[in-house]
C-alpha cells in the first residue's frame, strides 16, 4: 500500500482556515486521495476524495499537487466541532482496503 | 454518503463468553464490508474484509478461528469475538465500501472484557 505522511498535530483558531497537509510520493496513477476525520468515540466520518482535480464539497476542499505527490485538505473557516484526527488515505477501486495511519490530531482554539 | 449502524454501541462481557458485533448498511447495498479495531491512543487497524456469499479475507495476524465474520446478505456483515478476552477489549468499527476506494463507517462498538 502506498502510504502517506501527515504531521501528528495542528491548531487553529475558530473561524480561521485550515490546511492540513499530506504527502503521498509514492502515490501510484490509480490511487484516489481520501480523507477522513474521526471524533473522540466515534468511527471515521468521510470527509472528500480526489483523483486529479481539486474538489469542494460542503465539508472541505482538496488541493491536489500537479505531480499529485501531496495534497492539501482546507477547512474554509474551522469550528469548535471540527477538532478531531484528521486521516489522508490512498485507496484505489471500490471494494480496495484501506490502511489507516496517525493521522493529524487538529486542535482548534476558541 | 451511505449510513452504516452497528449494534450494540457498547457491551461489556465476562472472560470466555462470546459476543457478536452487528453491522448494517442502512441505505446501500454492500457487497464488500470491512471491520477494523481502534486500541486507545491508536489509529484503526484493519481486521478483515468481508465480502457477501463468501468467506472473509482476514489480515495477517487476526485469528479467522476467534474473530468470525458472517456476511449472509447485502445489509448486513456481523463479527462474533469467540471466548472473548480482556486483551480482545477495544472499539471495533465496520465500513461498507463506496465508489472509488470510499468507506463509510459506523459509530462503532466498544468492547469491554472483564
Amino acid at each position: 500500500d502506498a502510504k502517506t505522511t501527515q504531521p501528528n498535530s495542528m491548531e487553529s483558531n475558530e473561524e480561521e482556515p485550515v490546511h492540513l497537509p499530506c504527502n503521498h510520493s509514492t502515490i501510484s496513477g490509480t490511487d484516489y486521495i481520501h480523507w477522513y476525520r474521526q471524533l473522540p468515540s466515534q468511527g471515521p466520518e468521510y470527509v472528500i476524495h480526489g483523483l486529479t482535480s481539486n474538489v469542494n464539497n460542503r465539508m472541505a476542499s482538496l488541493a491536489i499537487a500537479e505531480d499529485r505527490k501531496s495534497s492539501t485538505l482546507i477547512l474554509h473557516r474551522a469550528t469548535l466541532r471540527d477538532a478531531a484526527v484528521y486521516y489522508c488515505i490512498l485507496g484505489e477501486t471500490s471494494g480496495s482496503r484501506l490502511t489507516f495511519g496517525e493521522g493529524t490530531q487538529l486542535t482548534v482554539n476558541p | 454518503g451511505a449510513v452504516v449502524s452497528q449494534h450494540p454501541s457498547r457491551v461489556i462481557c465476562k472472560s470466555g463468553t462470546s459476543v457478536k458485533i452487528e453491522c448494517r448498511s442502512l441505505d446501500f447495498q454492500a457487497t464488500t464490508m470491512f471491520w477494523y479495531r481502534q486500541f486507545p491512543k491508536q489509529s484503526l487497524m484493519l481486521m478483515a474484509t468481508s465480502n457477501e456469499g463468501s468467506k472473509a479475507t482476514y489480515e495477517q495476524g487476526v485469528e479467522k478461528d476467534k474473530f468470525l465474520i458472517n456476511h449472509a446478505s447485502l445489509t448486513l456483515s456481523t463479527l462474533t469475538v469467540t471466548s472473548a478476552h480482556p486483551e480482545d477489549s477495544s472499539f471495533y468499527i465496520c465500513g461498507t465500501s463506496g465508489a472509488h476506494g470510499t468507506q463509510y463507517f459506523g459509530p462503532g462498538t466498544r468492547l469491554t472484557v472483564l
